[in-house]
């Protein structure tokens, strides 16, 4: 069946330093669409970026991702993390009537 | 703008008891679902419901029941709760049923803690 493997559980991070959250999926379905949602401590969950482009950069509120369907990847990533950053990431895929997350990767941004 | 409403924020009761959430959205949309976020944060989709009809029931403990008096509303209840069953309970919406590139919109979740 589909998944999607967020590697890293925790992510801690020095203010000023580039964030990359790593994401990579299997699905049998040909066009899925792949998607990054955030989820700061006491607020819902909500979209950040989503992308069904091959090798086409997709970018919001500072943070973007390339889905590389070769390599089945979609990698959050942005130049400078800020202490504001710092909150739940899911990765997921949709495909076929089906929404799977990752596990999710904590981002912890510190001074 | 939140507009995916769940009711209680929190709630804490025993072994056995009963409980019940309440969601409702505001956008418009036809399809309503039931994620369950775990201790370690996992989400697990429970139950889709598309224009107020049950679409998918994922292997939840029968329990668990849905209900849905519209497509606006979407509600859940446990009957007899555990003590697996403390968690995070999120209801979120999507425009319509099966179009991959929905986004979903949830609501703040409901907490659950079964002492």
């Amino acid at each position: 069946g589909d998944s999607v493997t967020q590697t890293e559980g925790l992510v801690t991070l020095t203010e000023g330093l580039p964030v990359m959250l790593n994401c990579t999926y299997q699905t049998i379905y040909s066009n899925p669409f792949l998607f990054w949602y955030v989820h700061y401590l006491n607020e819902s969950p909500r979209l950040l970026l989503k992308s069904s482009t091959d090798n086409k950069r997709t970018e919001h509120q500072g943070f973007h991702a390339t889905l590389h369907k070769s390599s089945s990847s979609f990698h959050l990533q942005k130049s400078s993390a800020q202490l504001s950053d710092s909150a739940l990431y899911y990765c997921a895929l949709a495909g076929n009537y089906k929404y799977v997350f990752g596990a999710g990767t904590r981002l912890k941004v510190i001074a | 703008e939140t507009a995916v409403f769940q009711t209680p924020n929190y709630h804490v009761t025993q072994v056995g008891n009963e409980v019940s959430f309440n969601c409702k959205q505001t956008l418009g949309h036809d399809t309503m679902y039931w994620y369950k976020q775990d201790s370690k944060k996992l989400l697990k989709i429970m139950f889709s419901y598309n224009n107020k009809q049950l679409i998918v029931n994922e292997t939840v403990p029968r329990r668990f029941s849905p209900q849905s008096s519209d497509k606006a509303h979407l509600n859940l209840r446990i009957k007899s709760v555990e003590p697996e069953d403390s968690a995070v309970y999120l209801c979120a919406s999507s425009l319509d049923w099966g179009a991959s590139q929905n986004t979903l919109y949830f609501g703040a979740g409901t907490r659950l803690s079964v002492l």
